[in-house]
């Protein structure tokens, strides 16, 4: 059974960096079949994706972020991470993980939710 | 980017009754479209993806259709466990941008 798994610290003062993991398990984050992608969503609100990683290591990101974000993959611990750099609160919001697979997010965690305050 | 626009905000229903959603993009994305329902405190789940492919274990009274610009979600028969919020992706082209929601109440 494949399940992704948030984890990272849930509050984060403002300017300093929004870090999270996303453990993935059942899959292999090398296979070639996916994205792996982030999204977020603050209380009330819609739905926004913030970038994704392939298997290669090459990420795409939504410039909407102005280049804040960055996401990485570690295959060795068959996980992939989010950096948000420059937080501020306008970045509360509960960040998802999800498996992508090219129509769409098959897969998804159950969800981060990640304050911003000081 | 391609705007969703996804209508109506929200609706209030009976059990029983025909849902239909709409979604309407900036430009055309062939059928390059999935829907998501999503239940408070719950991440989405997608129901419907390329348009019209129903997800294995998505019960058959969901369906989509659409393509180009304009995109439908009907629930024939609306049930107890159907009340939530459904959204619509395109992941025709980069950033993949989601439709601002459609919640479901009872009527």
């Amino acid at each position: 059974q494949v399940q992704l798994q948030e984890s990272g610290p849930r509050l984060v003062k403002p300017s300093q960096t929004l870090s999270l993991t996303c453990s993935v398990s059942g899959i292999t984050v090398r296979s070639g079949s996916y994205y792996w992608s982030w999204v977020r969503q603050p209380a009330g609100k819609g739905l926004e994706w913030l970038g994704r990683i392939f298997a290669s290591g090459s990420a795409t990101y939504n410039p909407s972020l102005k280049s804040r974000v960055t996401i990485s993959l570690d295959r060795t611990k068959n996980e992939f991470s989010l950096k948000l750099n420059s937080v501020t609160a306008a970045d509360t919001a509960i960040y998802f993980c999800a498996r992508d697979d090219k129509v769409g997010f098959d897969l998804w965690g159950q969800g981060a939710l990640v304050a911003v305050s000081s | 980017d391609i705007q969703m626009t996804q209508s109506p905000s929200s609706l209030s229903v009976s059990i029983g009754d025909r849902v239909t959603i709409t979604c309407r993009a900036s430009q055309a994305i062939r059928h390059d479209l999935g829907w998501y329902q999503q239940k408070p405190g719950k991440a989405p789940r997608r129901l419907i993806y390329a348009a019209s492919n129903l997800d294995s274990g998505v019960p058959s009274r969901f369906s989509g259709s659409g393509s180009g610009t304009e995109f439908t979600l009907t629930i024939s028969s609306l049930q107890p466990e159907d009340f939530a919020t459904y959204y619509c992706l395109q992941h025709n082209s980069l950033p993949l941008t989601f439709g601002g929601g459609t919640k479901v109440e009872i009527k």
